[in-house]
């Protein structure tokens, strides 16, 4: 089945103590990215790659970190959580950079950082 | 940079009331338009797409969306809504051409009274 694999659905952390969150998809999918979700804000992207060893930043990326070494995992890491980035992640991917292919969401991650 | 925006925050109706939800995007050249749904507790799906051709387009589950060039204008509507259509819609556009990320409106929360 096709699909956006995110780990771990949910997460209560301490400040400052670096965590990761796992995305993995099985659709030989090129383009990669991810979203964090806050009420009354929408979905705003905060990385995103378009191949392997090839990320770049997206509308929020202070705070984030992300690496892609192989073409089906894109893991985001926060060094340093913070209470502000207590909110709902998703990843996405699709098959090619170009605009007109549609993404496909991970379940989505919901992290507290106390 | 485009922008999206979902003017309707909250709509309540009542089962088989139809229903359109707004959504304007601002950019001047050529787009792909998104409509995804969030259920409660789930990831996004997508609803429907347009990309060229038919400006009319039908998507899943019965709603269809119309792509207005100039009123840049991309609503969704359902001639006749279920108790199961309750859920987050989120209007979303990218363009079309090179490596453009989707950028999502602040989302309309559809609630459907039995």
């Amino acid at each position: 089945e096709a699909q956006v694999t995110q780990n771990p659905r949910y997460l209560i952390t301490v400040t400052g103590k670096k965590l990761t969150v796992t995305c993995s998809q099985n659709m030989n999918h090129e383009y990669m990215s991810w979203y964090r979700q806050d009420p009354g804000l929408g979905l705003r992207q905060i990385y995103y790659s378009m191949n392997v060893e090839v990320t770049d930043k997206g509308d929020v990326p202070e705070g984030y970190k992300v690496s892609r070494k192989e073409k089906r995992n894109f893991p985001l890491i926060l060094e340093s959580p913070s209470p502000n980035q207590t909110s709902l992640y998703f990843c996405a991917s699709s098959l090619r950079p170009q605009a007109n292919t549609e993404a496909f969401f991970g379940q989505g991650t919901r992290l507290t950082v106390v | 940079a485009q922008s999206v925006s979902q003017h309707n925050h909250h709509v309540i109706l009542s089962e088989a009331a139809s229903l359109e939800l707004g959504c304007n995007y601002s950019y001047g050249g050529t787009v792909n338009l998104f409509w995804y749904v969030q259920y409660p507790g789930q990831h996004l799906q997508l609803l429907l797409k347009y990309f060229s051709g038919d400006p009319l387009v039908k998507g899943i589950k019965g709603f269809e969306a119309e792509f207005i060039k100039s009123k840049f204008s991309f609503n969704l509507r359902k001639p006749s809504v279920q108790w199961s259509d309750t859920a987050e819609y989120f209007c979303a556009v990218n363009a079309n051409f090179g490596n453009e990320k989707l950028t999502f409106g602040t989302g309309t929360r559809l609630t459907i009274i039995p």
